[in-house]
């Protein structure tokens, strides 16, 4: 499929639940991104780390904490979600600033019940 | 007003035709503009790239920037089933991070 993987590929979880979302990039990009896809809204940009630095920050709400241990690695920790978080969570990769070419992951279905 | 408007069809059309896919925007500061195709249960995949104004043709896709009008399409000529998906514009300023996307357009060719 493509060079950024995505695990798991479907969750449902309660809201008192903790759980996490995993990506990984074989690609050897330096930049990693984490995006919400909603019904019938355009992607929202969530997140953005930088050589395992977190450059963007785009309002996300504190329930949703990423993690990125090293350039091919990011997690999405989310903990006491709401319904409304119910979409798909894509992770993307790229060369970094300067190269803003981003390749997708196939993404994690999320449903909160 | 979004910043990219996109219109999310559904767009059916017979195999074979030529479809025209577009996008308007409103900052005149964007330069990169992208195509992406996402089938249904799978992450978006890049499908056209373009800096600035200008044509881009790749097989039966091309991609064309009006930076004047602020509008971007995508052609895709002898239109085949496996061309059915939902696909996305997005742009980005100069040396940005950050993309843009429109809502996207729901596309079907139908044998």
């Amino acid at each position: 499929e493509t060079g950024v993987t995505q695990t798991p590929r479907h969750l449902v979880m309660g809201m008192t639940n903790k759980k996490s979302l995993k990506c990984e990039q074989h690609l050897g990009h330096n930049a990693m991104y984490w995006y919400k896809q909603s019904a019938k809204k355009p992607l929202e940009l969530m997140f953005v780390y930088n050589f395992k630095e977190q450059t963007e920050n785009n309002s996300v709400p504190s329930r949703f904490s990423p993690e990125c241990p090293n350039s091919s690695h990011l997690f999405l920790h989310l903990h006491t979600l709401q319904p409304e978080d119910s979409a798909l969570y894509l992770c993307a990769s790229s060369q970094g600033q300067g190269k803003n070419t981003q390749y997708f992951g196939p993404g994690t279905r999320l449903t909160v019940l | 007003q979004k910043e990219v408007e996109q219109d999310p069809g559904p767009l059916s059309v017979p195999e074979g035709a030529i479809v025209s896919l577009n996008c308007t925007y409103s900052n005149s500061a964007f330069q990169y503009f992208m195509w992406y195709r996402q089938y249904s249960r799978k992450g978006p995949e890049l499908l056209m790239y373009t800096y600035s104004s200008g044509n881009k043709e790749d097989g039966r896709f091309t991609a064309q920037v009006d930076k004047s009008s602020k509008y971007i399409s995508l052609f895709i000529r002898d239109s085949q089933p496996s061309d059915s998906a939902t696909y996305l514009c997005a742009m980005s300023l100069q040396g940005a991070q950050k993309l843009v996307f429109g809502q996207g357009t729901r596309l079907t060719i139908n044998p």
